[in-house]
């Protein structure tokens, strides 16, 4: 089955700055990859998602870009604020699974003021 | 268009008892998915129902089911309770398509249920 691995597991920048999260995962059969932020005691939310027919996509400040040869897609953080402190989670899924999806462990992100 | 809604938001059982939770998906969507999230195991992928038919099962025990009915709510039933089980349980729904439509993947998450287990 597939197996999703995120990188880092804590992550701590200074507000303004960009901050990167990356992530792999195993199965070939993936083409649906979204991001979820959770911030403390609230429920996962989708922040942005890419298809694998896509190799990046910008959303504001927000910008995810997927490598399908290598497995591999990253969450792009840029100028930084303290509200986007919180847990991000990515996950991969296939139409073949249907609504199987495979999270990663999350990254723990803080913005320092 | 409302949220995902789910009942109740915390629970405290006992080791041995049996807990069924509640999940109402957001109004038109037909597939409701089931997650347990823990610090130690993050989350987890438990099941997926459409149509009153459960299409895909996560790596977890029998103790463990769901049920959806005609409107597209969902119960979530876990017997025989471990200390375990404590965790956030979630759920997620979307609008799975009609055959032959494109498939559409984004989940939207209800607020959990807190499930403790003493």
């Amino acid at each position: 089955g597939e197996n999703v691995e995120q990188h880092p597991s804590t992550l701590s920048v200074q507000e303004g700055d960009s901050a990167v999260i990356k992530c792999t995962y195993s199965d070939s059969a993936s083409n649906y990859f979204p991001w979820y932020k959770q911030e403390l005691g609230k429920r996962p939310q989708l922040i942005i998602d890419i298809r694998s027919n896509v190799g990046e996509k910008k959303d504001q400040r927000i910008a995810v870009t997927l490598n399908k040869t290598a497995k591999h897609f990253s969450l792009h953080i840029t100028e930084t604020q303290p509200e986007d402190s919180a847990v991000y989670f990515c996950a991969a899924s296939s139409d073949n699974y249907g609504q199987n999806f495979v999270f990663g462990p999350g990254t723990r992100l803080s913005v320092l003021p | 268009k409302a949220g995902v809604t789910q009942t109740p938001r915390y629970l405290i059982k006992t080791r041995g008892q049996q807990v069924t939770l509640s999940c109402s998906p957001i109004s038109g969507h037909r597939s409701v998915s089931w997650y347990q999230q823990t610090p130690g195991q993050g989350l987890q992928f438990l099941f997926e129902y459409f149509s009153e038919t459960q299409r895909n099962k996560g790596n977890f025990p029998g103790r463990f089911s769901g049920r959806q009915f005609s409107n597209s709510r969902s119960e979530m039933n876990v017997s025989t309770l471990e200390l375990g089980d404590s965790a956030l349980y979630l759920c997620a729904s979307s609008s799975r398509p009609l055959a032959g439509e494109p498939h559409f993947n984004e989940q939207f998450f209800g607020p959990g249920t807190r499930l403790t287990v003493l």
